[in-house]
This record gives C-alpha cells, sequence and structure tokens, in this order.
C-alpha cells in the first residue's frame, strides 16, 4: 500500500492564480481532511469528508474548495491563491472518525507570491 | 476554546541520552490524546494514542503518559538516537470528533 499520496511536493504560485493539491489513498478509508501547517502554530483543519459525496467546512476554510466523488480521492482546490495562504498542506485519513489513528501525506509546500 | 500547549518548544540532547516532553490541554469532553512524530518535510506519524483510562503506553524507546485529571500528559524518550531529530506533536480529541493540535517540540539529537 502506498498510503496517503499528496501531489505536487513544492507548489509556487502568483497572486490570483488557481491550483488543484491532489491526495489520493488506497487504505479505503472513510474519512479524509485537508490541514495547514505555518509556522508556530499547530496544524489546522480546512475542509474534511467522511465519505464520497460528503464534505464538510474546518477551521479555516475561506479560499478553498473540496469535493469527494470517490472514497480514494480528496483534492483540494485553491480558487485565487493569495499570499496568507503560503503554507505547508498535509492530507489525512483513518478509518472512520478522527477518534482513530490519522495516517497523513508528505505535505505540499505552497509559496503565493 | 479547546487548546493544547506543548512545551519545551525545542530542545538540543546529546545521543544516549533521555529527555521528556509536556502537553498541557483544555479540551473537553475528552476522548483521547495522541503523540505524532514529524521529521523534516514529511507528514507526522502516530506514536501513541491514550484513552481515559490509560495512564501508559511504551511504542519501543517511546513512552507516553496520560494524568487525566490534570490534563497533563508527558512524551518520553529513553536512549536518545539521531533518528529521533524530529518535531514531536500532542494531538487531543474531544468525544465530536474535533482535533486539537499543539503547536509540536522540535527535538535535536547531536552526536
Amino acid at each position: 500500500n502506498a498510503g496517503v499520496t499528496q501531489t505536487p511536493k513544492f507548489q509556487v504560485l502568483k497572486t490570483g492564480q488557481s491550483m488543484t493539491l491532489q491526495c489520493a489513498q488506497d487504505m479505503n478509508h472513510e474519512y479524509m481532511s485537508w490541514y495547514r501547517q505555518d509556522p508556530g502554530m499547530g496544524l489546522r483543519l480546512i475542509h474534511y469528508s467522511v465519505g464520497a459525496g460528503i464534505t464538510d467546512q474546518g477551521e479555516v476554510p475561506n479560499g478553498y474548495n473540496v469535493s469527494r466523488s470517490t472514497t480514494e480521492d480528496f483534492p483540494l482546490r485553491l480558487l485565487s491563491a493569495a499570499p496568507s495562504q503560503t503554507s505547508v498542506y498535509f492530507c489525512a485519513s483513518s478509518w472512520t472518525t478522527t477518534n482513530e489513528k490519522l495516517f497523513f501525506g508528505s505535505g505540499t509546500q505552497l509559496s503565493v507570491l | 476554546k479547546n487548546q493544547v500547549e506543548q512545551s519545551p518548544q525545542s530542545l538540543i540532547i546529546l545521543e544516549g541520552k533521555n529527555c521528556t516532553l509536556q502537553c498541557n490541554y483544555t479540551v473537553s469532553p475528552f476522548s483521547n490524546l495522541r503523540w505524532y512524530k514529524q521529521d523534516t518535510g514529511r507528514g507526522p506519524v502516530s506514536l501513541t494514542i491514550m484513552t481515559f483510562s490509560e495512564n501508559t503506553k511504551s511504542n519501543g524507546r517511546y513512552t507516553a503518559t496520560l494524568d487525566a485529571d490534570t490534563k497533563q500528559s508527558s512524551l518520553h524518550i529513553t536512549a536518545s538516537q539521531l533518528s529521533d531529530s524530529a518535531s514531536y506533536i500532542c494531538v487531543v480529541s474531544s468525544n465530536d470528533y474535533k482535533l486539537s493540535f499543539g503547536a509540536g517540540t522540535t527535538v535535536t539529537v547531536r552526536a
């Protein structure tokens, strides 16, 4: 099993550009989520999904969209990138809920100029 | 507001020595507490998960303790190795499945 796979590893955007961060898992996990990690702060939840076709907002959802058309994939879209979205983004998954062990991807380092 | 505070922010230890990291939380109602290890440039990896009734849990040279009464946890690293250099993150889960993340403690092990 590959676990949780994120692409790309690094990305540089200009202000106003849009892009999609990809996340895929091969463990048949129902729960998937996106976090951002900023220096000196704990991971913050952006969006999450408890199953295909179901998504919900987390703590910091503004400026981001998600969809969950399959169990395996959970892409994160930046609609119009802003410098405040410069961060490291992690996708995570677990069997059902966050009460179980979370498996994280290796992250995407995004810089918005 | 649910909070998780970790201390120290960073520490440097010599290879072979022990160290202890602290985690204090105000999350309520409490479900479980986890410790994750995050290597530079990688995602966090789970070390331990402890529920209310567990006060000690080990994973190799890592031992986590939990005092649910005082809302404190610690992670003890025994006989540190260079590969233990990483950030260690304390995460507390509440009964409504919300996770609260600490900012992490960065451990540097020097030869």
